[in-house]
């Protein structure tokens, strides 16, 4: 049974590019979260989808804009990059049931903007 | 929001028994209380999860009090590989509403030899 993969694994981008990640959930899952973790911080919550469409979204500009196709995958787009863009994307998938909390992480997009 | 405080590092030895508390005062009713590690450049991994009581599993015991304002992860003989961060959440996955999923920044374990 595959867990929650990501790709690429690293990417390197030049301020003002677009960047998009991509992720595909544990098999069964039906919730993508996608989350931002910069060095020595913990992960901030970009945003989640379930049934194609965002359902809860944090902190973050317009500029990070995301997709949930038919199968659950999912793919998150960055905009205009800045410096601070720079950091390890975490993609999480779960099951929508009961208000667990379980979500299993994939290991992550380094996205390194100069 | 139920945000939570946990101290920032703690040490170790081989074999002693761990145990790091999280504190939440303004836990809601419905909201879980789950502890996630996190090894170097990985994503973080599921490690427990209650709701109230205890709960134990192969890896770790929670405990929580009656009044769910704080939780204990306990991890029992403690190797060096368990050295990295613990992050306590509390929360409901279904719940609506910007930041709900709050990681905050963690206790680094180090575990000496």
């Amino acid at each position: 049974d595959a867990g929650v993969t990501q790709s690429p694994t690293h990417l390197i981008k030049t301020r003002g590019q677009q960047v998009t990640l991509r992720c595909s959930p544990k098999s069964g899952h039906d919730t993508v979260s996608w989350y931002q973790q910069a060095l020595g911080q913990g992960p901030q919550f970009i945003f989640q989808y379930y049934e194609e469409e965002e359902r809860q979204r944090g902190n973050f500009p317009d500029r990070f804009s995301g997709h949930q196709f038919p199968n659950y995958s999912s793919e998150l787009n960055v905009n205009a990059l800045l410096l601070g863009d720079s950091a390890l994307y975490l993609c999480a998938s779960s099951l929508d049931a009961g208000g667990s909390y379980e979500q299993y992480f994939g290991p992550g997009t380094r996205l390194t903007v100069t | 929001l139920a945000k939570t405080t946990q101290p920032i590092s703690m040490d170790s030895y081989e074999g002693q028994e761990v145990n790091i508390t999280c504190s939440h005062n303004n836990i809601a009713t419905n909201d879980y209380i789950t502890w996630y590690q996190q090894f170097p450049s990985q994503g973080p991994r599921f490690i427990i999860q209650g709701y109230k009581t205890k709960v134990t599993n192969e890896v770790a015991s929670l405990f929580i009090p009656a009044d769910r304002k704080s939780s204990t992860l306990s991890l029992p003989r403690v190797s060096l590989s368990d050295t990295a961060v613990y992050y306590c959440l509390v929360g409901d996955m279904r719940k609506t509403g910007a930041n709900n999923l709050f990681f905050g920044t963690g206790t680094r374990l180090t575990v000496i030899p």
